[in-house]
Order: structure tokens, then sequence, then C-alpha cells
């Protein structure tokens, strides 16, 4: 089944501890991006990848960090978490067909809380 | 940057009823505008598209359609039906999806009253 998965669906930590969310699909696509959704503010990119090795910053890059090694993952790393990113993160993927670029297909979710 | 701005924030409607949710965007140079549909404890899904060079699109009982001139684009649903209670978002992009991002709206509830 084509699919983004992300893990863990659900992670409690404190405050300083370094943490990372990890996303794979199995579509070949070349386009990832995490994104965050808090209430009332909907839907926000923290970074994006365009293929492997290259990444760059979306609108709410700070805390976080990514990297893209391998086509099929893009790990979001908090290395030092604060209670403000506690949040609904999803991780998505998606592709190019010629001179079109298609929408992305999301993953389940990890709602992180930082204590 | 785009801006996305969605609205209603809230729509009830009766089974059976049509539902439209409205979006504008800020941004000329937009060509891409995707709908996802967001269920409870689910991650965003693809409804629906349009690019900018049609005005409307249709899929069984959904439909957008596309004002280029006013930024505005709309999500028609026909003869709604309880599962299609969600959240739904608008986006737009200038690329056309995955290449540089998604700017989205701040979401719509759509609740079917039986």
């Amino acid at each position: 089944e084509a699919q983004v998965t992300q893990n863990p669906r659900y992670l409690i930590t404190v405050t300083g501890k370094k943490l990372t969310v990890t996303c794979s699909q199995n579509m070949n696509h070349e386009y990832m991006s995490w994104y965050r959704q808090d209430p009332g503010l909907g839907l926000r990119q923290i970074y994006y990848s365009m293929n492997v090795e290259v990444t760059d910053k979306g609108d709410v890059p700070e805390g976080y960090k990514v990297s893209r090694k391998e086509k099929r993952n893009f790990p979001l790393i908090l290395e030092s978490p604060s209670p403000n990113q506690t949040s609904l993160y999803f991780c998505a993927s998606s592709y190019s067909h010629g001179d079109l670029n298609y929408g992305y297909t999301f993953g389940s979710g990890t709602r992180l809380t930082v204590v | 940057g785009e801006n996305v701005e969605q609205h209603p924030s809230t729509l009830s409607v009766q089974e059976g009823d049509s539902a439209v949710i409205k979006c504008t965007y800020s941004d000329s140079a937009s060509n891409y505008f995707p709908w996802y549909k967001q269920e409870l404890g689910k991650g965003p899904q693809l409804i629906i598209d349009i690019r900018s060079n049609v005005g409307e699109k249709k899929d069984q009982r959904i439909a957008v359609t596309l004002n280029k001139t006013a930024k505005h684009f709309s999500l028609h649903i026909t003869e709604t039906q309880p599962e299609d209670s969600a959240v739904y978002f608008c986006a737009a992009s200038r690329r056309g999806g995955g290449a540089d991002g998604l700017t989205f709206g701040k979401g719509t509830h759509l609740i079917i009253q039986p």
C-alpha cells in the first residue's frame, strides 16, 4: 500500500531532551515536507526537501532540523524541545510528472507533548 | 509570501443539502489549488485539486471553481452525507504542490446534521 509512515504516533517528552520523529514513504516521491498543525493556526510548513541532500526552511523552522540522506526517509529532529513545540506534526510527500507537480500525501501524524 | 484566507470556519448543513467553502489567496503567481479533507485522528487527504488553466473541475459530488482574476476558489459538495463531516482545508502553491510546499487556509469544520 502506498503510504507515508510516521513514528511514533504519540510522544510525551521533557524540555531539552533531544528527539527524532521518523518519516518514510514508499512511493519513490522526490518531494517531502514537515508540517505542524495547531488549533486556530492550521497547517504550517516547517521544512521541505526537493530531493536527496536538498532541504530548505519553511515558514516555522526555528527549533527544528531535518536531513534527507535517502530518498524515502525524512526525519524531523528537535535538538532541545520546548513546550511551544507541543503540536500535531505531519510528514508528507509528493511528486512531479513532466511539468506538473502534485499535492501532498500526508502521514497519520505524530502528537508531541513537551512538558 | 502567499496568504490564504478560508471561510467559514464552521459550516453546519442538513444532510442532502449542498455545502460551499470559499478561499482567497494573495499571490497572483499561485497556480495550483488543492483541497484536503481531514477526519478525526487522521492526516489530511487530497480530495480534489485545480490548476490555473481551468475554471472548474468536478469529481462526483464535489467540485472546485477558480476565479484567477478575483483570486478566489471554492469547494462545492452536493447531496451531503454524514461521512462528509470533517475539517476541510484549501491550499495554494506557485509550483504546483511539492516543489515549494503549500500554504494552507485555517480550515472549515463541516458538520452534516441528520
